[in-house]
């Protein structure tokens, strides 16, 4: 069964450096998100992505965040400038066609630690 | 607005017994209802859905909700709970507004099955 995948698996950066976080979702899904998991917490919505511009973002994904689609595979996740409260689990998720009742499909996630 | 409320944080129950997860639900249209699952070091696994018609709805290993409207309520089930079953399990809706994409995720029940 096809998968998102999603790298690196765990991530330690320093506060105030820039962070990429990459993911391959599913070939034929068209619809692309990013959540997080503070630990202890519920997983938030971050960020939709559709034909190349957002669709849709949450207040939590503020300036220092940004999306793209750099090629036909990967979608990625930017912090510019990490704080210690970005650490989290990170989860890109993607849905084939259109519409709200497709289910999204999560990769395993990225463990972002900030020092 | 949406959310999701699920009471329990934890559910115990004996091997071979029915088991139950509690999801109530808030939207301003009609729910698109989502149950996944998470195992350790694992992101979310679909489970089943929601969108329309029968009350009841099957999904992958062997669960089963029942959205009831009137309650507000999206029930996990599972006739017989294996061990396997121990997980931690989300419940997420989506209001079916056009152009709304994100799913608005429960904190989370954790269900241990005592063999």
């Amino acid at each position: 069964e096809p998968e998102v995948t999603q790298t690196p698996s765990h991530q330690v950066t320093q506060m105030g450096q820039e962070v990429i976080l990459r993911c391959v979702p599913i070939s034929n899904h068209l619809y692309f998100y990013w959540y997080r998991q503070i630990l202890g917490q519920k997983v938030e919505f971050l960020v939709s992505f559709y034909n190349n511009e957002i669709s849709e973002k949450s207040e939590i994904f503020d300036d220092q965040f940004s999306v793209e689609r750099p090629d036909g595979s990967n979608f990625t996740l930017k912090i510019r400038s990490t704080k210690l409260e970005d650490s989290a689990m990170y989860f890109c998720a993607s849905s084939e066609g259109q519409g709200s009742h497709q289910p999204q499909h999560f990769g395993d996630g990225t463990r972002l630690s900030i020092l | 607005a949406q959310s999701v409320a699920q009471p329990e944080d934890q559910v115990n129950v004996a091997e071979g017994n029915p088991l139950t997860v509690k999801c109530t639900y808030s939207v301003s249209g009609n729910p698109y209802l989502f149950w996944y699952v998470q195992y350790p070091n694992r992101g979310l696994q679909f489970l089943l859905k929601y969108i329309t018609g029968d009350n009841l709805v099957k999904g992958s290993y062997g669960f089963e909700a029942e959205f009831n409207k009137s309650q507000t309520s999206f029930h996990l089930k599972k006739p017989s709970a294996l061990v396997s079953d121990s997980a931690l399990y989300f419940c997420a809706v989506r209001d079916s507004s056009f152009g709304n994409e994100k799913l608005t995720f429960g904190t989370g029940t954790r269900l241990t099955i005592i063999p």
